[in-house]
């Protein structure tokens, strides 16, 4: 069965600390992995990943995926509060439609 | 351009009632996808309709939950009988094409469901 895992579950850190999230993976025809962004409300995306080592950029976010390995991670510079949201890591697999989703990590920023 | 529009956004039911909720796709899109999100877990894939065609209901529980994405309105996520354990978020999703094609979907914001 396929499977994602994120960690940590939670994590809270100060203002301009800079975060990892780790996500890693098992998945039968591997085609992508995205990651989403998640406050008290609809989900939004953040990057789509399909090839080992490009790094994708957008602002202070950004995230590699490591297909040999079979993780991900997402790496937020000079954090402030409003990244404070669950971040969830999904993959998508050639047999099917179907986002497989981790549990998601749970980021507070603090002031 | 309005985004994913999930109605309603909290139900409260009783064991043996039937839920209905509804989801209107982002303009332009005709691919729409239910989640079901449970407390402490992530989100799990329910269904994948295209207008008037179910392409994948590999996620949908055997009984008692039924999708729709007819030709004029918004796609229904229809559970009848409900029990607790149905009580979760159930967040809709779009997109212009299949997952095959992107992998990225617009969600809407959920309705959140509660059986007593």
């Amino acid at each position: 069965e396929d499977k994602v895992v994120q960690s940590p579950l939670s994590l809270v850190v100060h203002e301009g600390d800079t975060v990892t999230l780790n996500c890693s993976y098992e998945v039968t025809n591997f085609r992508s992995l995205l990651w989403y962004k998640q406050e008290k409300k609809a989900p939004t995306f953040l990057f789509m990943l399909t090839s080992s080592g490009i790094e994708k950029k957008s602002g202070r976010l950004s995230s590699i995926l490591d297909k040999k390995e079979l993780f991900s991670i997402l790496n937020i510079t000079a954090t402030q509060t409003g990244d404070s949201a669950v971040y969830l890591c999904a993959v998508l697999s050639n047999s099917g439609y179907a986002l497989n989703f981790g549990k998601g990590t749970s980021l507070l920023v603090t002031p | 351009n309005a985004g994913v529009m999930q109605n309603p956004r909290h139900l409260v039911r009783r064991r043996g009632q039937e839920a209905r909720l509804r989801c209107s796709p982002m303009k332009g899109h005709s691919h729409v996808y239910w989640y079901r999100q449970l407390p402490e877990e992530g989100l799990k894939f329910m269904v994948y309709l295209q207008k008037e065609n179910i392409i994948d209901e590999s996620g949908m529980p055997k009984e008692r939950f039924s999708a729709e994405f007819p030709k004029e309105g918004p796609s229904i996520l229809r559970i009848q009988q409900v029990v607790r354990g149905d009580s979760a978020a159930y967040f809709c999703a779009s997109s212009p094409r299949s997952t095959d094609n992107t992998g990225e979907l617009f969600f809407g914001e959920g309705s959140r469901l509660t059986v007593l």
